[in-house]
C-alpha cells in the first residue's frame, strides 16, 4: 500500500526566504506525482504534476523535483511571500489507482 | 468553464438523517473521485469511478453508497449520517491520460 509523509508538518519562515518541502512515498513504481495548495477552509488547487518519467517541473517561483529511486520529491519556493500562505499538499498515483495524499505542510509566511 | 462543481458547499445534519452530495464536472473526463478531508487525517478517499456504470470502493467507504448517473455527474449518499461522517468533502476527476486531478471546491458536512 502506498503510503505518502510530508515533513516538516508546519513551517514558518519570515518573507523573501527561499524555502523547500519535502514529501516521500514508499512504493517507487508511481505514474505522476502532483503537488497542490489549499487555502484554510477552500479547495485544492493543482500547483505541479511531475511525470514518472521527468526529474522536475517549474512555474514561476516553484520547483518541484522527483527522485523515483529514493522515493522523494522536494518542492522549492524561491523568495517567499505572505501570499504563499497555506497548507501545501503532495500525491502520487501508480498507474490506475487513484491519487494517495499525504498529510501537508502548513506553511505561514510572516512579513 | 466552471470545471467541477459540488453542492452544496455547507450543511448541517442530524444524526440518523440522509442526504446526497452532487458533484458534476464539464471536462468530459472518465475518471471521478470522492474524498473526505479530516484534521491530521488529511484526504482520504472514499469512492471512486473509474467510466460511467462502473464504481469502486476506496480507502474509508462504510456508511456511503455512490451512484455514477451519467459521465458528468457522481454523486455520494449518506444513507444514515453519524457524526464519525462529520468532514469536508472533495469530489475530483482526473484527465484520461492520467495528467493530473482537478477538484472541487468542496462540501462541508456537520452531522449533529
Amino acid at each position: 500500500k502506498q503510503e505518502v509523509t510530508q515533513i516538516p508538518a508546519a513551517l514558518s519562515v519570515p518573507e523573501g526566504e527561499n524555502l523547500v518541502l519535502n514529501c516521500s512515498f514508499t512504493d517507487s513504481a508511481i505514474y505522476n506525482l502532483q503537488w497542490f495548495r489549499q487555502d484554510p477552509g477552500k479547495g485544492l488547487t493543482s500547483l505541479l504534476l511531475i511525470q514518472s518519467s521527468q526529474r522536475e517541473q517549474t512555474s514561476g517561483r516553484l520547483n518541484a523535483s522527483l527522485d523515483k529511486s529514493s522515493g522523494r520529491s522536494t518542492l522549492y519556493i524561491a523568495a517567499s511571500q505572505p501570499g504563499d500562505s497555506a497548507t501545501y499538499l503532495c500525491a502520487v498515483t501508480s498507474g490506475n489507482t487513484p491519487l494517495v495524499f499525504g498529510k501537508g505542510t502548513r506553511l505561514s509566511v510572516i512579513a | 468553464n466552471a470545471g467541477v462543481t459540488q453542492t452544496p458547499k455547507f450543511q448541517v445534519l442530524k444524526t440518523g438523517q440522509s442526504m446526497t452530495l452532487q458533484c458534476a464536472q464539464d471536462m468530459n473526463h472518465n475518471s471521478m473521485y470522492w474524498y473526505r478531508q479530516d484534521p491530521g487525517m488529511g484526504l482520504r478517499l472514499i469512492y471512486y469511478s473509474a467510466s460511467e456504470g462502473t464504481t469502486d470502493k476506496g480507502e474509508v467507504p462504510n456508511g456511503y453508497n455512490v451512484s455514477r448517473l451519467n459521465k458528468r455527474e457522481f454523486s455520494l449518499r449518506l444513507e444514515s449520517a453519524a457524526p464519525s461522517q462529520t468532514s469536508v468533502y472533495f469530489c475530483a476527476t482526473r484527465t484520461d491520460r492520467g495528467l493530473g486531478y482537478t477538484f472541487g471546491s468542496g462540501t462541508r458536512l456537520t452531522v449533529v
